[in-house]
């Protein structure tokens, strides 16, 4: 079955960095694409940035633009959030979360999730 | 971007009830919305995409209607398991974008 694993999350403090990992199986990974999405303490979701399933496609949300990188490495099967110049508002747990569509460079609904890691940006 | 706003936020209701949540987008999206439920401390899970298309193994209690900025997301009788956050999402133009849930309480 379809399996996403995230990791690499912790307490940072403002200004620092963080890489996010999502190990994935149970499916062809180098078919899909990927997201990251982030649910901060007791709030909504939020979509934070796309893969395509090639690599060649991504968008990013207006929030993290200029300070997130959105990466996957297919030989591994696994996907990466770099995440700099953190700010508490970042603070959420991050799920990567797989589209639903087959070989596509367009985005649609996800329908695999991870569990999700905790971010936590204070001093 | 656009925004999609969830109406009610919040609901009581019991085991039987017939229970809707709309969702409205500020600019029209076609057909390209999903749904999904989230108990507390767990991922989403998606219940139903491009509006109206129910996913494998949900419930056909659950329905979903609508197309262009009004959807909306039935449960024909309300089950325990149901008491849950609903979200609606749009695919349609980035940056995706979430509605700011539906709490479906007791």
């Amino acid at each position: 079955q379809v399996q996403l694993v995230e990791s690499g999350g912790g307490v940072v403090q403002p200004g620092r960095s963080l890489r996010l990992s999502c190990a994935a199986s149970g499916f062809t990974f180098t078919s899909y694409g990927v997201h990251w999405i982030r649910q901060a303490p007791g709030k909504g979701l939020e979509w934070v940035a796309v893969i395509s399933f090639d690599g060649f496609n991504k968008h990013y949300a207006d929030s993290v633009q200029g300070r997130f990188t959105i990466s996957r490495d297919n030989s591994k099967s696994t996907l990466y959030l770099q995440m700099n110049s953190l700010r508490a508002e970042d603070t959420a747990i991050y799920y990567c979360a797989r589209d639903q569509e087959f070989i596509s460079t367009t985005s649609t609904s996800f329908d695999s999730w991870g569990q999700g890691t905790l971010v936590t940006v204070s001093s | 971007a656009v925004q999609l706003t969830q109406s009610p936020s919040s609901l009581s209701a019991s085991v039987g009830d017939r229970v809707t949540i709309a969702c409205r987008a500020s600019q029209g999206i076609s057909s390209a919305l999903a749904w999904y439920q989230q108990n507390p401390g767990k991922p989403p899970k998606l219940l139903i995409s491009d509006a109206s298309s129910l996913e494998s193994g949900v419930p056909s209690r659950f329905s979903g209607s609508g197309s262009g900025t009004d959807f909306t997301l039935t449960i024909s009788s309300l089950q325990p398991e149901d008491f849950a956050t609903y979200y609606c999402q749009q695919f349609d133009t980035y940056p995706l974008t979430f509605g700011g849930g539906t709490k479906v309480e007791i």
